[in-house]
């Protein structure tokens, strides 16, 4: 049973709009989520975070929505420039699990200029 | 500052062959994970450290083991490889509970 979804495994926007990634979870315990973002070649690198405790966290041109009674997190990206273009993993943890994080699949991003 | 380093980056192996990754981070993080991902899937937990001398099983750990014996380095063993075991590996560390991990470049590993 995949705790963390990512239904889009891909999405491609233009340059200058908005750009919107969508994770669902399961598990109601996770109470800290966070976005990655993956160049090829590299490993994941921190973007944002947010806690349950909040349904809103903006950091530049990245926020993160929360809707706990959903279990439903997205990333917007305004605006979306071509150096965005990645996968973005969706992950989730509890305070209880020794920093153990679970991914979602990933959504690739391409931003067209 | 280094973050998180991994070695090998690329490694060939035959079916049946062992082999050791390292990793090594210098942020003195308490906790370090091995993952490995396969393509289109996301992250998989294999093994975890919650600090030196220690090691945990994580969602995928069969056929690979794990050890801590410095605080900064976090080892992972394929005993004898497997070609399902062709993935790329990735290291990452973190300092407590519910804060990002850093993570290493990876180890792409096939086996034939």
């Amino acid at each position: 049973d995949q705790q963390v979804k990512q239904n889009s495994p891909s999405l491609s926007v233009q340059e200058g709009r908005i750009s919107i990634l969508n994770c669902d979870y399961t598990n109601s315990m996770f109470d800290y989520f966070l976005w990655y973002k993956k160049y090829p070649a590299e490993g994941p690198t921190f973007l944002i975070s947010i806690s349950s405790i909040k349904d809103k966290n903006e950091d530049g041109r990245f926020t993160v929505f929360l809707n706990k009674s959903a279990k439903h997190l997205s990333l917007h990206i305004v605006p979306s420039q071509p150096g965005d273009s990645a996968v973005y993993f969706c992950a989730a943890s509890t305070n209880t699990n020794a920093g153990k994080s679970t991914f979602g699949d990933g959504t690739t991003l391409t931003v067209k200029p | 500052n280094a973050g998180v380093t991994q070695t090998p980056k690329f490694r060939v192996l035959k079916t049946g062959q062992s082999m050791t990754l390292l990793c090594a981070q210098d942020m003195n993080h308490e906790y370090m994970y091995w993952y490995r991902q396969d393509p289109g899937m996301g992250l998989r937990l294999i093994h975890y450290s919650v600090g030196e001398g220690t090691t945990a099983k994580g969602e995928v750990p069969d056929g690979y083991n794990v050890s801590r014996l410095k605080k900064q380095n976090f080892l992972l063993g394929l005993e004898s490889a497997a070609p399902s075991q062709t993935s790329v590996y990735f290291c990452a560390s973190t300092d407590r509970t519910n804060q990002p991990q850093h993570f290493g470049d990876g180890t792409r590993l096939s086996i034939l």
